[in-house]
């Protein structure tokens, strides 16, 4: 069991430019979420993945924000456009089926817009 | 909504003390999941422990354990003979039974262990 992955873990970028982050889930976990940390707060929920049905997207999500899961392994969360207010932990968590499972999460990948 | 409210900012413990926690949560569902996670400063948040909200026992695991009272919607935990790597921030979630089962996190408690 390798864990949650995600990359890169950090990332810095000017204003107006686009991001991609990656999250490669533990293997045969077939749930997958994205969560937004900034500082001093809790995470919050930003979308849901069940295989590669992207089932739920928080209001948080806005259009600038997109997230896929192609083969329903790793997904991707980009942000395009970015914005100063964009910066923050991005979470990524997996779990197996079952009511109640566990979510693993990953290391996060800090973005930094400038 | 679900809401979770972790009112303390911050809380420090000698080591080898006993420190609580507190947590309550609002909710309509009558069936759920609580958890507490631990995320060390620059390290993923592991899961420390969880309660189902069907089971009247309090969850144990080692040195912590919760005192989930459903009535009043309080899921507090008590960290035992508290370690230096004990400190760290404490999140209390809670998800619904649902497919989905998205964690709705408070804000966060700091805890600090003094040597």
């Amino acid at each position: 069991d390798t864990g949650v992955s995600q990359n890169p873990r950090h990332k810095i970028t000017k204003r107006g430019q686009n991001v991609t982050f990656r999250c490669d889930p533990i293997s045969e976990h077939n749930r997958l979420y994205w969560y937004r940390q900034t500082l001093g707060q809790g995470p919050e929920f930003l979308t849901y993945f069940q295989n590669e049905a992207q089932l739920e997207k928080s209001r948080l999500l806005s259009d600038r924000f997109s997230a896929e899961r192609p083969k329903g392994s790793f997904s991707t969360l980009e942000i395009q456009r970015t914005e100063q207010g964009d910066s923050a932990m991005y979470l990524c968590a997996s779990r197996s089926s079952g009511t109640g499972e566990t979510q693993y999460f990953g290391p996060g990948t800090r973005l930094l817009v400038l | 909504a679900q809401t979770v409210t972790q009112s303390q900012p911050e809380m420090s413990v000698q080591e080898a003390e006993t420190v609580t926690l507190s947590c309550t949560y609002d909710t309509s569902e009558s069936d759920y999941y609580l958890f507490w996670y631990k995320q060390p400063p620059s390290r993923q948040m592991i899961l420390v422990i969880r309660q189902e909200a069907y089971k009247q026992q309090n969850a144990t695991e080692n040195r912590f354990s919760v005192n989930f009272q459903k009535a009043a919607k309080s899921f507090s935990l008590k960290i035992s003979d508290s370690q230096l790597g004990d400190a760290a921030m404490y999140f209390c979630a809670y998800s619904y039974t649902g497919a989905n089962s998205k964690l709705t996190f408070g804000k966060g408690i700091t805890l600090s262990v003094r040597p």
